[in-house]
């Protein structure tokens, strides 16, 4: 089974930082990655996939790249609703998360 | 507008079986895979199971950790999409989310999950 670790667990930040999540693959997924965001009580919401691909909608302060094994996710500039719980998860061999990292205001 | 809503979740004792249901509408349901991820409470996200689409043998995936206790279904008349939760633990207690699954054609098929249901609440418990 593929293993994903996200770094950090929690995040405090600023509105208007810029705050980037790491995700490590324990194998090589290529480029097949997504990023979610939840908030409590919420489903989670597709973000980013392919690594790097916007999903429609998303704004354009979330990005993300990487390939191989390490992946990360940025928000250029951190707004109010941005505070939440962000997951990686591989798709390369069925899915699974990372654990998640919680961003939480400063 | 594109939407998946799950149903079926409550408290049932351990060893006990559940059927959850997920129904889609605003999409063309029998053209997608569908997943159904859970999330323990205050935990993470697991994949639980996937079926592919009938053009693509409309097969199946578990978990391990429900492999032979859970079947995933689906019924593209009424676009609905079932999952059979079989002698059921109580480390299974959590919410049920219902995703869409699309299909990347590369090297290999690929799925990412886009659309998510609201989720539907299971409690396993004695």
């Amino acid at each position: 089974d593929i293993q994903m670790t996200q770094s950090p667990s929690t995040l405090s930040a600023s509105v208007g930082d810029r705050v980037t999540i790491t995700c490590r693959a324990s194998q090589s997924i290529v480029k097949w990655l997504a990023w979610y965001q939840q908030k409590p009580g919420k489903a989670p919401k597709l973000l980013i996939y392919r690594s790097s691909s916007l999903e429609s909608g998303v704004p354009s302060r979330f990005s993300g790249s990487g390939s191989g094994t390490e992946f990360t996710l940025t928000i250029s500039s951190l707004q109010p609703d941005d505070f939440a719980t962000y997951y990686c998860q591989q798709y390369h061999s069925y899915w699974t998360f990372g654990q998640g990292t919680k961003v939480e205001i400063k | 507008e594109v939407q998946l809503v799950e149903s079926g979740g409550h408290l049932v004792q351990p060893g006990r079986s559940l059927r959850l249901s997920c129904t889609a509408s605003g999409f063309s349901f029998g053209d997608y895979g569908l997943s159904w991820v859970r999330q323990a409470p205050g935990k993470g996200l697991e994949w639980v199971a996937f079926i592919r689409s009938k053009a693509y043998g409309g097969t199946t995936d578990y978990a391990s950790s429900v492999e032979g206790r859970f079947t995933i279904s689906r019924e593209d008349s009424k676009t609905i999409a079932y999952l059979q939760m079989n002698s059921l633990k109580t480390e299974d207690t959590g919410v049920y989310f219902c995703t869409r699954a699309v299909r990347v054609l590369a090297s290999n098929y690929y799925y990412y999950l886009d659309v998510w249901g609201k989720g539907t609440p299971v409690t396993v418990s004695s």
